[in-house]
């Protein structure tokens, strides 16, 4: 296994609450990624992160924020959820071998977050 | 267009088969592709990644890339029904980032 732990595992919520997705590595691996899975579309990037406190958007960012305080540590936040970002969730991880990243370096999966929004 | 296409099957084969699955890419500026394994309910699993024109092979699998046709596979070999699963190709960008296809699922009938 990589390391990656996801939590919580299963959520299910209403509309307009926020949510937090937490993901925790114990790899020391300098980037983190969250997707999103749904049918029809397959996996799509939502952020990323490439070190402590640095961010940036992925294809599907509208909704979502991201905070990275340890290396370890990459959340996910909704802060008004909605149905339409009902799916299953993956956290990422990546080695990297210095700046920038050389692109040989796979990577690896958690188990994923299954949230649904009603 | 997306820029990794992959047919969403079902694929269904009998056990002992020879497995094709392919995807295409529209987007030639970064050439390095990885295969992944899904299980249900699980995460993606890497089979494996290959960065050049031609053939790679670990064990019962094999990757290949088409640069001139932009076309990508994985061949299974001697099918087993553990090999049940959804496969995801993926186009990796210089940031690390990677761009899926939509994901094939296999089942692999004993």
């Amino acid at each position: 296994d990589a390391g990656i732990t996801q939590s919580p595992r299963h959520k299910v919520t209403e509309t307009g609450t926020p949510v937090t997705l937490r993901c925790h590595q114990t790899e020391n691996h300098r980037y983190m990624y969250w997707y999103r899975q749904d049918p029809g579309h397959g996996l799509r990037l939502i952020h990323y992160s490439y070190g402590v406190k640095d961010t940036d958007k992925g294809e599907v960012s509208d909704g979502y924020s991201v905070s990275r305080s340890k290396t370890e540590d990459f959340l996910l936040t909704l802060e008004s959820a909605t149905s339409s970002q009902t799916s299953v969730y993956f956290c990422a991880i990546s080695e990297s071998m210095g700046f920038p990243q050389l692109p040989n370096q796979p990577q690896h999966f958690g188990d994923g977050t299954r949230l649904s929004i009603l | 267009q997306k820029e990794v296409e992959q047919d969403p099957g079902p694929l269904s084969v009998p056990e002992g088969a020879i497995v094709s699955l392919n995807c295409t890419y529209s987007n030639s500026a970064f050439q390095y592709f990885m295969w992944y394994r899904q299980y249900s309910r699980k995460g993606p699993e890497l089979l494996m990644y290959t960065y050049s024109s031609g053939n790679k092979e670990d064990g019962r699998f094999t990757a290949q890339v088409d640069k001139s046709s932009k076309y990508i596979s994985l061949f299974i070999r001697d099918s087993q029904p553990s090999d049940s699963a959804t496969y995801l190709c993926a186009r990796r960008e210089g940031t690390g980032k990677l761009i899926f296809g939509q994901g094939t699922t296999l089942q692999v009938k004993p």
